[in-house]
């Protein structure tokens, strides 16, 4: 089976732009959360999709936003980017136990 | 929210050294998993242990939910287990809290 996937790998933007990152959980999963990763606050959860519908939501603010589309590929929006937004993006697919599978990540820089 | 807490946050083994690293929770949880994030940022998953004892090589884990404690054992360490180990625990809610991580340093 493949893994999860997500792209782009590396972004850089600047400020009070916009960036959308996709993830593809692996087939048959039917969640996809995603998670920030920063050196100071660690991994928090941002949210979690499943069949299409936002199912939690961590404490992000609302320029963080996301989807999941009818085959479970899901993107996370960020808009009006700010530089603490520097991070690395984690995506991952929920199992039929709910054990979670990462993707590699999409390490985003704003300038 | 709940409450995850690992030790030691840094460790630094020589190779073929023994380890136990700690994860305590705050309050009941749905299940709990074990990751080591290499250094390239890919996370991995070890063990989804939401209670007992689970082994894999040289690695194993330890649950004890009724006390809110998880151990994970790493034998004879090798340069390729360096990286950081977290811990992450579902909450009631649904919600996944990953720990800080305990960084792990094998020398050769």
């Amino acid at each position: 089976k493949a893994g999860v996937t997500q792209t782009p790998r590396y972004l850089i933007k600047t400020r009070g732009q916009q960036v959308t990152l996709s993830c593809s959980p692996i087939s048959g999963h039917r969640s996809v959360s995603w998670y920030q990763q920063t050196p100071g606050q660690g991994l928090q959860f941002l949210f979690e999709y499943f069949s299409e519908t936002q199912r939690n939501k961590g404490n992000f603010p609302g320029r963080f936003s996301g989807r999941q589309f009818s085959n479970s590929r899901s993107e996370m929006n960020v808009s009006t980017l700010e530089l603490g937004d520097s991070a690395l993006y984690l995506c991952a697919s929920t199992g039929p136990v709910n054990e979670q599978f990462f993707g590699p990540g999409t390490r985003l820089t704003v300038l | 929210g709940i409450q995850v807490e690992q030790s030691p946050p840094d460790l630094i083994l020589q190779e073929g050294a023994n380890s136990t690293l700690r994860c305590n929770f705050s309050d009941s949880v749905n299940n709990l998993q074990w990751f080591h994030q290499n250094p390239w940022g890919q996370l991995i998953n070890l063990f989804y242990i939401p209670s007992g004892t689970k082994q894999n090589g040289r690695l194993s884990a330890t649950t004890v939910a009724t006390e809110r404690y998880s151990l994970l054992y790493i034998s004879s360490s090798q340069t390729t287990d360096s990286g950081v180990y977290f811990c992450a625990v579902e909450q009631r809610d649904d919600k996944i809290i990953f720990g800080k991580g305990t960084r792990l340093h094998i020398l050769p």
